[in-house]
């Protein structure tokens, strides 16, 4: 199957800095990739869909302004946490679309944000 | 939009027994997955079944997309089967996954 790697894998901040969150896909490229967040012992939940090359979609009540994404290229989405705050602190994991393998979507090894 | 329901949320199990974990969702859907969640974060792919079924070794898996279900089949478990199930779907007009809740399982030697 295609691989989507994320950077890094753990991240510890204090609050107010911002943290960038890398996610590629190594193997295919990515006209469409998503940020999810996840909870201790609750399911995934979408963020926003990033996609290449213009502005990303949020889903309702996520703050456009506080997770900044970009998709500069069809391997490349960042999601930037800005001013980074203790409830910010969760499991955020991106996924990427392979078109050529009908539209099986593949996850990366996820992003554990801990904001002290 | 699109609800995902799971069943059992919780299973407990002894080495080497079957289960059948079960996903329902409430409208159409153009993609369906079965992911498993290992201990440490990573969702790795099971299956990609919006219909039919699909068999990969002790797992397989059916969909049934007229009947809004699907099923995962755990034959002869193993101590590594451990871990949480995600049903996840592509709704009408969606491109992202919608995920159910899980099913938490746990096998014992």
């Amino acid at each position: 199957g295609a691989v989507v790697s994320q950077h890094p894998s753990r991240v510890i901040c204090k609050s107010g800095t911002s943290v960038k969150i890398e996610c590629r896909s190594l193997d295919f490229q990515a006209t469409t990739m998503f940020w999810y967040r996840q909870f201790p012992k609750q399911s995934l939940m979408l963020m926003a869909t990033s996609n290449e090359g213009s502005k990303a979609t949020y889903e309702q009540g996520v703050e456009k302004d506080k997770f900044l994404i970009n998709h500069a290229s069809l391997t490349l989405s960042t999601l930037t946490v800005t001013s980074a705050h203790p409830e910010d602190s969760s499991f955020y994991i991106c996924s990427a679309r392979d078109y050529s393998s009908y539209n099986e979507q593949f996850f990366g090894p996820g992003t554990r944000l801990t904001v002290l | 939009g699109i609800q995902v329901e799971q069943s059992p949320p919780d299973l407990i199990l002894q080495e080497g027994a079957n289960s059948t974990l079960r996903c329902n969702f409430s409208d159409s859907v153009n993609n369906l997955q079965w992911f498993h969640q290992n201990p440490w974060g990573q969702l790795i792919n099971l299956f990609y079944i919006p219909s039919g079924t699909k068999q990969n070794g002790r797992l397989s898996a059916t969909t049934v997309a007229t009947e809004r279900y699907s099923l995962l089949y755990i034959s002869s478990s193993q101590t590594t089967d451990s871990g949480v199930y995600f049903c996840a779907v592509e709704g009408p007009g969606r491109r992202a996954l919608t995920f159910g809740s899980g099913t938490r399982l746990q096998v014992q030697p």
